[in-house]
C-alpha cells in the first residue's frame, strides 16, 4: 500500500487479556515509531526503531508493553495483561530517514488502532 | 523535548477569517517544530514545519512563526475554509516528537 497500514483498526479486550497490534510501514522506511493517543490528547511517544534495532523505549509505560520489528519492516506492539488505563489509540509512524540532529522531517502516520479495555 | 503547551484548546472562526494557534516549549535545545493536522478517525498529517535557524515559513494559506528567545511558535491559517476544520497539534523534537494537547478548529460556513 501507499501509506502506513495498521491492524486491527478496533480492538476490544477484557481486562487481563493480551493484545497485539500490527504496523506495516511505508516500504523502505528506516525509522518506525509507536505513539499512544488518549482521548482528547496529543500523541505520546512510546518507542522508536531504526531498522530492526529498538533504539529508544523510554516511553513505554510499563513492562507490560513490548514492541518488536524483527526484520526491519513490520512491527508489532504487544500489551500483556491489559488494564483499563491502556485504552487509547495506538499510532504507528514511519520515516524514510534516520532520526537525529540533522535528520528530522515528516513522520507518516497510520490511522491507528483503537484499543478499548473493559 | 520536554513540555509543550498549546492554546487555545478550541477555536471557532467564520469562513474566510484567520486562525492563530500558539505553542510554548521548555527545552531550549529544541530546533525542529512541526505542525500536524488530524481529521476524525485519521492519523496526524504534517502540514508545515520550521527549523530554529528560520523565523518564519509560509506555504500558501499556512504560515508558522518561531521566537526562540521567548520559546514560542505559532500557526497562522488565512482565508479559512470548512475543510480546514480538524484538530491541530504543534510538536517539537529531533528524534521522537513531543506533541501539544491539540486545538479543535471549527470553520463555520
Amino acid at each position: 500500500g501507499a501509506g502506513v497500514s495498521q491492524s486491527p483498526r478496533y480492538k476490544v479486550a477484557k481486562r487481563g487479556q493480551d493484545v497485539a497490534l500490527r504496523c506495516d510501514p511505508i516500504s523502505g522506511h528506516v525509522s518506525l515509531f509507536w505513539y499512544q493517543q488518549a482521548l482528547g490528547q496529543g500523541p505520546e511517544f512510546l518507542t522508536y526503531f531504526q531498522n530492526e534495532a529498538q533504539l529508544d523505549k523510554s516511553g513505554l509505560p510499563s513492562d507490560r508493553f513490548f514492541a518488536e520489528r524483527p526484520e526491519g519492516s513490520v512491527s508489532t506492539l504487544k500489551i500483556q495483561r491489559t488494564q483499563q488505563e491502556d485504552s487509547a489509540v495506538y499510532l504507528c509512524a514511519s520515516s524514510p530517514t534516520r532520526r537525529g540532529l540533522q535528520n528530522t522531517g515528516e513522520l507518516f502516520f497510520g490511522e491507528g488502532s483503537r484499543l478499548t479495555v473493559l | 523535548g520536554e513540555n509543550v503547551e498549546q492554546h487555545p484548546s478550541t477555536l471557532s472562526v467564520q469562513e474566510g477569517d484567520s486562525a492563530v494557534i500558539k505553542c510554548t516549549y521548555s527545552d531550549s535545545a529544541s530546533n525542529y517544530f512541526p505542525w500536524y493536522k488530524q481529521e476524525l478517525g485519521k492519523g496526524p498529517q504534517l502540514i508545515i514545519d520550521i527549523r530554529s535557524n528560520v523565523g518564519e515559513k509560509k506555504d500558501q494559506r499556512i504560515a508558522v512563526t518561531l521566537n526562540k528567545t521567548a520559546k514560542h511558535f505559532s500557526l497562522h491559517i488565512t482565508e479559512t475554509q470548512p475543510e480546514d476544520s480538524a484538530v491541530y497539534f504543534c510538536a517539537e523534537g529531533l528524534r521522537q516528537l513531543t506533541f501539544g494537547s491539540g486545538t479543535q478548529l471549527t470553520v463555520l460556513p
